[in-house]
């Protein structure tokens, strides 16, 4: 099974510049989220989704845009990139509240 | 408060030793807890959901403190694969989103 897929697994953006993070689930699952992890510190939520038709913020959404199409798809779009939005990436999903989440492998993203 | 807490470490133990970890939360009404293991690098990966009566999975035993809040990770007989970050994870109230703790560093010696 593919389970979590992020692509790409590397990108550099110049400021200003925009990219969407792509992520796609085979497990059926309905919860999906969008985190960000900066060097030595813990994972913050960016963005979560419940199901097709529906997103809520997380911690930090400013600067981002998420869409749910489909129960499979849920990217990440970042329209102006800047300096502080460098970061590690990570889309995971679930299958049921309160149960475990599992992680793409993640996408590193330079802005320069 | 932060939601969740964690000491950062790094907690530097010789092979063979027995580590534990702690880890706090601030909303009583939290439902559901883990702790998840994270390589240098890599995406996390669950290492053990914590239940109210304790579990017990070969050398790591997780246990849960509701009336205090906190949840603990045991590591018994340390190799030097179990060098990682532990980051511990609380679903709250809603049941819907996962908060991370910043993860405590752990570095297995020969």
């Amino acid at each position: 099974n593919a389970g979590v897929t992020q692509t790409p697994k590397f990108r550099i953006l110049k400021i200003g510049q925009s990219m969407t993070l792509q992520c796609t689930q085979d497990m059926n699952h309905n919860y999906m989220y969008w985190y960000r992890q900066d060097p030595g510190m813990g994972l913050k939520l960016i963005y979560y989704s419940v199901g097709a038709g529906i997103t809520d913020k997380g911690e930090v959404p400013n600067g981002y845009n998420v869409s749910r199409s489909t129960t499979e798809d849920f990217p990440l779009r970042l329209e102006l990139a800047a300096p502080s939005q460098t970061s590690v990436y990570f889309c995971a999903s679930s299958g049921q509240v309160n149960t475990e989440a599992f992680f793409g492998q993640g996408t590193r993203l330079t802005v320069v | 408060r932060k939601e969740v807490e964690q000491d950062p470490g790094p907690f530097n133990v010789p092979e063979g030793a027995t580590v534990a970890f702690n880890c706090t939360y601030s909303n009583s009404a939290s439902q559901s807890f883990f702790w998840y293991r994270q390589d240098c690098r890599k995406e996390p990966k669950l290492l053990m959901s914590v239940y109210s009566s304790g579990n017990e999975d070969g050398r790591f035993t997780a246990q849960l403190n509701r009336a205090s809040q906190y949840i603990s990770l045991l590591i018994r007989d340390s190799k030097l694969s179990d060098s990682a970050t532990y980051l511990c994870v609380v679903i709250g109230p809603g049941g819907e989103k996962l908060v991370f703790g910043t993860g405590t560093r752990l570095l297995v010696s020969p």
